[in-house]
């Protein structure tokens, strides 16, 4: 009964190439989030829908696309990879309009390793 | 910019003794701030939160404590349990509102048997 799931959980490629990642949360949460933890373990927010609409961009190449199709997935997207992309990316969802907890449920990550 | 700085970075420990872990946020208006533990290999979950409104929350061994003036909030653990060690991250929310949250840099605890 998984509340967040990504799809690949690892993931090998070459530069250059294109490769997706998909997150889904069968929690109703209105609000999806990707992150990228580096190997010195720091979390960055990178994207944030709410109801399919980007909320929050932070200044990330645009290689990276996230696609919302409705409020339980957002995919990530990443055009010509570059060694700096290996790291692990973790999606995340949480009910902001909540007064009682804005916890965030992370995915279990899929560790992207760029040769 | 925001920023939320975490100290220490790694903090070892004999187990039964308390560990505290400290931060400290810029953003004047946050007012949401949770506490995540990260086991090796794992996805981060978050273990206690707290808001302005409150100065100090108590779950069993953990405790938060928050100090808006000064703009610092901790994590205690006591009686702290080889299951403890993992990396703790801090974070607070930018503005009022709880959708974006910065992380601190990470703490790893190891806890010594």
């Amino acid at each position: 009964d998984t509340a967040v799931s990504q799809t690949p959980k690892y993931l090998v490629t070459q530069m250059g190439n294109d490769k997706s990642i998909k997150c889904e949360q069968n929690l109703g949460h209105d609000t999806m989030y990707w992150y990228k933890q580096d190997s010195k373990k720091f979390l960055k927010i990178m994207f944030s829908y709410n109801n399919k609409e980007l909320i929050i961009n932070e200044t990330v190449p645009n290689r990276f696309s996230p696609k919302s199709p409705d409020k339980a997935h957002l995919n990530l997207h990443i055009n010509s990879l570059e060694l700096g992309d290996s790291a692990v990316y973790f999606c995340a969802s949480s009910q902001v309009a909540s007064v009682s907890s804005n916890e965030q449920f992370f995915g279990p990550g899929t560790r992207l390793t760029v040769l | 910019g925001e920023n939320v700085e975490q100290h220490p970075s790694t903090l070892s420990v004999q187990e039964g003794d308390s560990a505290v872990i400290k931060c400290t946020y810029s953003d004047s208006a946050s007012n949401y701030f949770p506490w995540y533990k990260q086991e090796l290999g794992k996805r981060p979950q978050l273990i206690i939160d707290i808001r302005s409104n409150v100065g100090e929350k108590k779950d069993q061994r953990i405790a938060v404590t928050l100090n808006k003036t000064a703009k610092h909030f901790s994590l205690h653990i006591t009686e702290t349990q080889p299951e403890d060690s993992a990396v703790y991250f801090c974070a607070a929310s930018i503005g009022s509102s709880a959708s974006k949250i910065i992380f601190g840099s990470g703490t790893r605890l190891s806890i010594r048997p």
